[in-house]
């Protein structure tokens, strides 16, 4: 079966680090995505895994642990703009057909 | 510049009737998706499509057809709606080539069945 995990909601603060963590289990695995989506608007692309290691992109980075079935999103200088929830989507291939998976998404609450 | 677009951005209806939610992306991408979103759930797949007159049953498509007959247009039709099927509805659309695969996504349709 196909099966995405991560945190419902975090808090943090202005100014500080957060690590959002994503497992998984799937039979087609091909590629991890986060996606960042505010409150009433639509889920906007923030980051790729399919190697193993850490992407980085300015004040974001994502891990991938293909053996262990993890990721993480690595949020650093925190600002209050970061309030949103963070989508963690599984590319699927199992079938013949490229599909993503999301997780429930995680609810980021950044306070002052 | 490209877009994806959806319409109507919010609709009321009443159980029982048939309503179709349009997608339509100038990006001049292959591949299209529907999903739904409920709190709890995150985002499940309905339909998707790889190309014209290609179509797929996603996780949750009970309920639900699409057609793709251009490369622009992949409308969504609930054939007899349900108030379950009360949810927000996001289309999407990827290019399908090279390695990301990243989806575009509309702005989202808040369907309110009565």
């Amino acid at each position: 079966g196909q099966n995405i995990d991560q945190p419902t909601e975090m808090t943090a603060t202005e100014g500080a680090i957060v690590q959002i963590n994503c497992t998984y289990q799937t039979s087609g695995f091909n590629g991890l995505f986060w996606y960042q989506q505010h409150a009433g608007e639509a889920p906007t692309f923030l980051s790729y895994n399919v190697l193993d290691g850490l992407e980085e992109k300015g004040r974001f980075s994502s891990f991938l642990s293909r053996s262990k079935g993890y990721s993480y999103l690595l949020l650093k200088e925190l600002q209050m703009k970061d309030s949103a929830s963070y989508l963690c989507a599984v590319r699927d291939i199992s079938g013949g057909y490229n599909k993503l998976i999301f997780g429930a998404g995680t609810r980021l609450a950044v306070h002052p | 510049d490209a877009e994806i677009t959806q319409s109507p951005r919010h609709k009321i209806t009443e159980t029982g009737r048939q309503v179709t939610l349009a997608c339509h992306q100038t990006w001049n991408h292959n591949n299209m998706f529907w999903y739904r979103q409920d709190l709890g759930h995150g985002l499940r797949l309905i339909h998707y499509s790889y190309g014209v007159h290609d179509t797929n049953k996603g996780e949750v498509s009970d309920g639900y057809s699409v057609s793709r007959s251009n490369t622009e247009d992949l409308p969504l039709t609930l054939e007899s709606a349900a108030s379950s099927q009360t949810s927000v509805y996001f289309c999407a659309s990827s290019d399908g080539q090279g390695s990301s695969y990243e989806q575009y996504f509309g702005p989202g349709t808040r369907l309110t069945v009565t």
